[in-house]
């Protein structure tokens, strides 16, 4: 179901180091996966998706992994600058919910330390 | 990419008025569009769906009634918080599809509008 009003786990890194930010899906029969980043004050802004046909996908500085087999999505940002403080939210899609919203993780917040 | 722009980014009014809150997309179609509702610290919370030219679909809990959604064309979808009151003091974001896609197409989202109600 939809993720409703659960309060945001935090990652806290320092600048230059690599972050991994962990989703857990709830659809085994999911096929489409979205992470979001969204500033404070502003609407979720895409980053990078992944669809269930494969294992890996690298953007610029990002790259989600996707394992099926325990239903797991992880965002990996490399080099984190202070730019990249925000909150991530994974989404997910399959049959169930094709044209319709997606299912959004609850949420990671992201402090990069100085 | 794709734009959606929502309008106003930010309202304050008193309690007992009612505010409107619109959703475009800029450069594309949509005949589904998506409201939401986030509290400081926490995901977002789908209210409702709304559908061009038909009623909008209300997720357990919401008020239609106090909620009232519009999606009269491809391109517009409204937000009324009727009667508002303090408690209606939210982050209001809205999301859409492009129809011309995939139906597994991204989402694109606005900015989101932030109410305070006095």
């Amino acid at each position: 179901g939809e993720s409703v009003g659960l309060h945001l786990p935090t990652l806290s890194v320092q600048e230059g180091d690599n972050s991994i930010i962990n989703c857990a899906y709830s659809n085994s029969a999911s096929d489409y996966f979205i992470w979001y980043k969204q500033e404070s004050g502003k609407g979720p802004q895409f980053i990078i998706d992944i669809r269930s046909n494969m294992d890996k996908r690298q953007g610029q500085r990002v790259t989600v992994l996707l394992n099926k087999t325990v239903k797991h999505l992880s965002l990996q940002i490399a080099a984190t600058q202070p730019g990249d403080s925000a909150v991530y939210f994974c989404a997910e899609m399959g049959p169930d919910n094709y044209g319709q919203n997606f299912v959004f993780g609850p949420g990671t917040r992201l402090s990069v330390l100085p | 990419g794709a734009v959606v722009s929502q309008h106003p980014s930010r309202v304050i009014c008193k309690s007992g008025t009612s505010v409107k809150i619109e959703c475009r997309s800029l450069d594309f179609q949509a005949t589904t569009m998506f409201w939401y509702r986030q509290f400081p610290k926490q995901s977002l919370m789908l209210m409702a769906t709304s559908n061009e030219g038909s009623k909008a679909t209300y997720e357990q809990g919401v008020e239609k009634d106090k909620f009232l959604i519009n999606h009269a064309s491809l391109t517009l979808s409204t937000l009324t918080v009727t009667s508002a009151h303090p408690e209606d003091s939210s982050f209001y974001i809205c999301s859409a599809r492009d129809s011309g896609t995939f139906n597994t197409g991204e989402l694109f989202f606005g900015e989101g509008s932030r109410l305070t109600v006095l």
